[in-house]
């Protein structure tokens, strides 16, 4: 069994829809929980970062982490085409530079 | 400008050769890092170098060796290539001090045929 699970998907919705996008882990020394965002051919972009359990905004992106379920989530809200991407979680035990341990991705379309 | 760069993008070559490819940072970082993502997607660590030093090594064949000539370079070479190896590689770097984010490279896509 893999540290970080993740639905491969793929997962297509209409443009405006709103997306959850999951991850599961079983290290319950992950403090540290990003999302990555890579689009076909490019190398991934961090999107949102956040620390210990609770919820972060920023614009349409959300990103809720819930420790004691060991379980985070991905929101993106009013989606455009241009989201269309694959979707990696990533999760670390110590700030800094200790190693990312990374889901599978979520590939998503959002259909015009 | 750009942040992360690898060379060579796609590399396509036979069975038992040696390669290398070769990654450069100008952000500043202190701290760079290869990856390994395999067909499904999966992102993996493989090494890690602060400042030239070697602080992350997973469980990879001794045929990968990294080398780090200055905290702006690190390079993977490869030895006795084989099917398994045929992957995309990505490098990336930060800075150990913060802000946390790794930037990543745009890959070098190794087909071993």
């Amino acid at each position: 069994q893999k540290e970080v699970e993740q639905d491969p998907g793929p997962l297509s919705v209409p443009e405006g829809a709103i997306v959850s996008l999951n991850c599961t882990y079983s290290n319950s020394a992950f403090q540290y929980f990003m999302w990555y965002r890579q689009y076909s051919r490019k190398g991934p972009e961090l999107l949102m970062y956040t620390y210990s359990s609770g919820n972060k905004e920023d614009g349409r992106f959300t990103a809720q982490v819930d420790k004691s379920s060991k379980y985070i989530s991905l929101f993106i809200r009013d989606s455009q085409p241009s989201d269309s991407a694959t979707y990696l979680c990533a999760m670390s035990a110590d700030f800094g530079n200790e190693k990312l341990t990374f889901g599978t991705g979520t590939r998503l379309t959002i259909i015009p | 400008d750009t942040a992360v760069s690898q060379t060579p993008k796609y590399l396509v070559t036979q069975m038992g050769n040696d390669k290398s490819i070769k990654c450069e940072q100008n952000l500043g970082h202190d701290t760079m890092y290869w990856y390994k993502q395999d067909s499904k997607k999966f992102l993996k660590i493989m090494f890690s170098y602060n400042n030239k030093e070697l602080i992350i090594n997973e469980t990879v064949p001794n045929r990968f060796s990294p080398k780090s000539p200055d905290k702006a370079h690190l390079n993977l070479h490869i030895n006795s290539l084989e099917l398994g190896d045929s992957a995309v590689y990505f490098c990336a770097s930060s800075q150990m001090t913060g802000p946390y984010e790794q930037y990543f490279g745009p890959g070098t896509r190794l087909t071993v045929t």
